[in-house]
């Protein structure tokens, strides 16, 4: 089965600091991750998606790196901002219809 | 365009009522899911249509949910004789097909009493 772990539970860091969060997974046959952000009482927002045959990718701010075979991806924020402040959560696709498995989450706060 | 949107988007009831949650996915979208989050934790997968059947259908708790895709399109997820422990944030998700990005709407906080 299945399991992702986000360590920490929560990250406050002061603003303009560059950040990594975590993402651990047990199962290592998977074609894609993908990172969410949610803001609280709200849904959740697609960051990045990164396919199994890629290593890295960006989206503005935003760097994504997967290691399969060691069951790891860290999501990379540059030059934090209070805007950046939510929960991160990273998720990966089980079993043939790809329903994703998450981690808790990392609760992010931005100290202007 | 349009993003995944969802009704109502709070929802308190009593136990024991019938609750009707509703999906409407990205246009063009087959593939649906809906999951279900509580408080402090990643959401967690409930059932998954390609188009208008259940495909899968393992993360229902029980037979008092049930959940429908009749056009392909919307979808409703169905909970009867509802229990305070079915108190959560209800996602639903849509990708173009399975092992694509999926994209979420902004959920239905269901509030059992």
């Amino acid at each position: 089965k299945q399991e992702v772990t986000q360590i920490p539970a929560a990250l406050s860091v002061p603003e303009g600091e560059n950040l990594v969060l975590n993402c651990s997974f047990t199962d290592s046959a998977i074609y894609n991750l993908q990172w969410f952000r949610q803001d609280p009482g709200k849904g959740l927002t697609s960051l990045l998606l990164i396919q199994s045959s890629q290593r890295e990718q960006t989206s503005g701010r935003l760097n994504a790196s997967l290691d399969k075979s060691s069951g790891r991806s860290t999501l990379y924020i540059a030059a934090s901002q209070p805007g950046d402040s939510a929960t991160y959560l990273c998720a990966v696709p089980t079993g043939a219809n790809s329903k994703l498995t998450f981690g808790k989450g990392i609760t992010l706060s931005v100290r202007p | 365009g349009a993003g995944v949107s969802q009704t109502p988007s709070n929802k308190v009831t009593e136990k024991g009522k019938y609750v009707e949650l509703r999906c409407d996915p990205i246009s063009g979208h087959t593939a649906l899911y809906w999951y279900r989050q509580s408080l402090g934790q990643g959401p967690e997968f409930l059932i998954y249509f390609q188009g208008t059947g259940a495909a899968d259908d393992s993360g229902l708790p029980n037979d008092r949910f049930f959940a429908v895709r009749p056009e392909g399109s919307v979808s409703t997820l169905k909970i009867q004789r509802t229990e305070r422990g079915d108190s959560a944030v209800y996602l639903c998700a849509s990708s173009f097909v399975h092992n694509n990005e999926q994209f979420f709407g902004p959920g239905t906080r269901l509030t059992v009493l």
